[in-house]
């Protein structure tokens, strides 16, 4: 059964690091595309960015370029999203989302259960 | 990037009654190398993530209920409940994955008249 398990709700300061995990098992991780979407509270969808961890070839959506670092490690099965500096409006739920493959990079058929993060002062 | 619109912004429909959204994308995601278009549907309930409803427009995922039907091609897509069930309340997006970025629709309430 594939699964993606992310880390806990986290609550940070304006200004800390953070990094966040999913873990991938069930299939072969380093073989399908790995995506991170951002859910702001009461808000929409919407897509950050997608890493293989075959290669760790990443690309990310002009509005989150320099401001997370999607990142992998194959020999954990783990995909990561860090910040060097959170402010207020990083506060949002964030999914890892696993594509299905077969060249759709960006159509998702699996979802980690969401990690919260919530920055303030 | 292709932006995605979609309408209405939230629309309340009676049990049984067909509920209909509509997802435009700014420009086609229909690749002609396959013929395909590369929209896919999902539902969110809430606290909970989204799911997979529908793929290439109008392709079921599997266990998805018969009541759930896509249509639409190049820029203009429907997303259809032909018969509205207590479970269905939730927000639905539509989503191009023909070009990264993959970008959401804003997203479709449906409630229970």
């Amino acid at each position: 059964e594939v699964q993606l398990v992310q880390s806990g709700a986290e609550v940070k300061k304006p200004g800390e690091s953070l990094k966040i995990s999913c873990k991938g098992s069930g299939y072969s991780f380093t073989s399908y595309w790995i995506g991170w979407v951002r859910q702001m509270p009461g808000k929409g969808l919407e897509w950050m960015g997608i890493i293989y961890p075959g290669d760790s070839d990443t690309r990310y959506s002009p509005s989150f370029q320099g401001q997370v670092t999607i990142s992998v490690d194959k020999s954990v099965s783990t995909a990561y999203l860090q910040w060097s500096s959170l402010k207020a409006s990083d506060t949002a739920i964030y999914y890892c989302a696993r594509p299905g493959g077969g060249g759709a990079q960006g159509l998702v058929d699996y979802w980690g259960q969401g990690t919260l993060v919530t920055v303030s002062s | 990037d292709i932006v995605m619109t979609q309408s209405p912004d939230s629309l309340a429909v009676s049990l049984g009654e067909r509920a209909t959204i509509n997802c435009k994308s700014s420009q086609s995601v229909l690749h002609s190398s396959n013929i395909k278009n590369y929209l896919a549907w999902y539902q969110q309930k809430a606290g909970q993530p989204p799911k997979l409803l529908i793929y290439w427009a109008s392709t079921r995922e599997s266990g998805v209920p018969d009541r759930f039907s896509g249509s639409g091609s190049g820029t203009d897509f429907t997303l259809t409940i032909s018969s509205l069930q207590a479970e269905d309340v939730a927000v639905y997006y539509c989503q191009q994955f023909f070009s990264t970025p993959f970008t959401f629709g804003p997203g479709t309430k449906v409630d229970i008249k």
